[in-house]
Formats: C-alpha cells, structure tokens, sequence
C-alpha cells in the first residue's frame, strides 16, 4: 500500500525559510517521482516541482530561485526547501508520487497546513 | 507558459444527470492531460491520464475525451459521492486549470 506523509511547521515567519519532508511508503524513490503541489486556503493547485526517480529536479519556473527539492533514498523521504517566504506562500503543502507517467501524481499525501505569519 | 482555461468554474446538477467540464489547452499538449477529484478538506484524487485513461478504481461512470486542444471530462451518471471541485492539468509543463466546483442541485 502506498502512502505519503507531509511533516514540518505549521507556522513560518516572513523571510524565513521552509523546510518540509515527505515521507513515502510502498513506493520506491528509485523507481518513481515525487512531487510537490501547494494549494492556498480556497483556491486552486499549484505544482512546485518534481525530483526524478535518477534524483534530477525540474521546479516551477516562478519558484525557481526560492526552491530546492531533495532526497534521501535510504530513508525513503523527500525534502522541500523554500526561502524568502511571504504571506502569498500561506497553504497547503502536499506530496504525490507519480506511476501513471511523468507529471501524473497517482498518491497524493494528507498534506500539511503552512502559514506565513508574523 | 501553456495555460488551461476550465469551464465552467461552478456547476449544479441534479443526481444521474450528466455532467460535462471543459478545459481549453492555450497550445498543442497531446494527449498529456490529466483529471482530479477534490473533495472538501481532502487530498486531490487521479481520475483520468492521458486524457482518456481511467486511472485504477476509478468508476466507469468517468471518462476523458479530447477534440484538438479541448479536453472534457464527462460523468454519465452523477451520483451523491461525486460531488466535490474537478481540476484539469497539462502535463507537457505542468499547470492545472482554475477548478470547477460541482454541487447537487
């Protein structure tokens, strides 16, 4: 069985950084993607970006200079890193793992609530 | 950047209607199109890739269709569980549509 779990703070102040992980189950990094999706209070998803199952990243060209997605195989977790955080980037935080194809996120965690505030 | 223009952005329908969302692809995406299911407070759920493909434990009632760079997804038989908001999402680059909230009427 599948699962992907989000984990990190749920309060972030303005200009620090974000540091969230996702911890996966039942599916190989090795084998598939993992990618990372927001989604503000009410409004639609935004895909973040992506780490490859060969460990090579692809990120949202509006987020490019902000992020960083990583990994760490041999404990089967994903790491996101955002600096320069704003109130805008106030959401939902979710991990998905893709196996249909490239870019389709099949399992999809809980998700974590991050809030910019001061 | 490609963008996915989704229509209509709210919709009210009545139990086994057909229900019918569009999403309008700004340029030529093939067939790298994608269909969720949100439920309120919940995780987004795949119901279609490769715009026509049903994604596993998906009912039948759901299928994907394209015409050129229009893409829709259909409900032939709306029932209580399928209420929630639906998102296209292009993935020659990756952005979803605006979302379409479907309530029952």
């Amino acid at each position: 069985q599948v699962q992907l779990k989000e984990s990190g703070p749920g309060l972030v102040q303005p200009s620090e950084t974000l540091s969230l992980t996702c911890t996966v189950s039942g599916f190989s990094l090795t084998s598939y993607g993992v990618n990372w999706v927001r989604q503000p209070p009410g409004k639609g998803l935004e895909w973040m970006g992506t780490i490859w199952n060969d460990g090579s990243t692809d990120y949202n060209s509006a987020l490019k200079s902000r992020l960083s997605i990583s990994r760490d195989t041999s404990k089967s977790q994903v790491f996101l890193k955002m600096n320069s955080l704003q109130t805008e980037d106030t959401a939902i935080y979710l991990c998905a793992g893709s196996y249909s194809g490239p870019y389709y996120f099949d399992y999809w965690g809980q998700g974590v609530m991050v809030t910019v505030s001061s | 950047d490609i963008q996915m223009t989704q229509s209509p952005a709210s919709l009210s329908a009545s139990l086994e209607e057909i229900v019918t969302i569009t999403c309008q692809a700004s340029q030529d995406i093939g067939n790298w199109l994608a269909w969720y299911q949100q439920k309120p407070g919940k995780s987004p759920q795949l119901l279609i890739y490769d715009a026509t493909s049903l994604a596993d434990g998906v009912p039948s009632r759901f299928s994907g269709s394209r015409s050129g760079t229009q893409y829709s997804l259909k409900i032939s038989r709306l029932q209580v569980e399928d209420i929630g908001s639906y998102y296209c999402q292009q993935a020659h680059s990756n952005t979803f549509g605006a979302g379409t909230k479907l309530e029952l009427k």
